[in-house]
């Protein structure tokens, strides 16, 4: 059972247009997201997160905007630059004790000058 | 500041063989430790998690156990490794209560032969 599913394995942007990343999840009892960005063969570093009493976060080229009647959340990045070329995973937990993320599958972004 | 420290970073280990990865936190007390695993071309899945000394909960059957020797100590092992456990792992950390950010090491990989 995919609890967080990002159904976009791939996409691909110009550089300085904006890349929106979506995020899909299942369960209702999530109330806290995240998005990772991840280079090969290194660790995930940690870009944004956002609360289930917010709908909306930035911080500098990131947003993230969380649609809860939905069960979504997305990723804008703007305007896209040739590093931000990763996977980005997004990942959710429900506040029990420790922190258990559940990710999604993750996007590889591509920014093409 | 924080830092987490996983070796080694590459391992290249025979099928039947035991292994042994080990993880660090620095400039925290008590965090919650985690290791997960990335499959090639698969998302992050929780394998082990810790809320303290000796407590480790398992979150999938497999091959492998963790220990927690110390408090800023996680230990990732095996009496004798698989084809399947061949994969990225990735130690991580958080502050140890919910709604918190994971924070992850640089990641090992293991390709088991």
């Amino acid at each position: 059972d995919q609890q967080v599913k990002q159904n976009s394995p791939s996409l691909s942007v110009q550089e300085g247009r904006i890349s929106i990343l979506n995020c899909d999840y299942t369960n209702s009892m999530f109330d806290y997201f995240l998005w990772y960005k991840k280079y090969p063969a290194e660790g995930p570093t940690f870009l944004i997160s956002i609360s289930s009493i917010k709908d909306k976060n930035e911080d500098g080229r990131f947003t993230v905007f969380l649609n809860k009647s939905a069960k979504h959340l997305s990723l804008h990045i703007v305007p896209s630059q040739p590093g931000d070329s990763a996977v980005y995973f997004c990942a959710a937990s429900a506040v029990q004790g420790a922190q258990k993320l559940v990710f999604g599958q993750g996007t590889r972004l591509t920014i093409n000058p | 500041s924080q830092t987490i420290h996983q070796w080694p970073a590459t391992l290249v280990q025979p099928v039947g063989s035991p292994l042994s990865l080990e993880c660090t936190v620095e400039g925290t007390s008590n965090p919650n430790l985690y290791w997960y695993r990335q499959a090639a071309g698969r998302g992050l899945q929780l394998l082990f998690y810790s809320i303290g000394i000796g407590q480790i909960s398992s979150e999938v059957p497999q091959n492998l156990s963790a220990s927690r020797p110390q408090d800023r100590q996680f230990i990732l092992s095996s009496k004798k490794l698989l084809l399947s456990d061949s994969g990225f792992y990735l130690c991580a950390w958080s502050r140890g209560y919910s709604g918190n950010t994971i924070y992850f090491g640089e990641g090992s990989w293991l390709t088991v032969v």
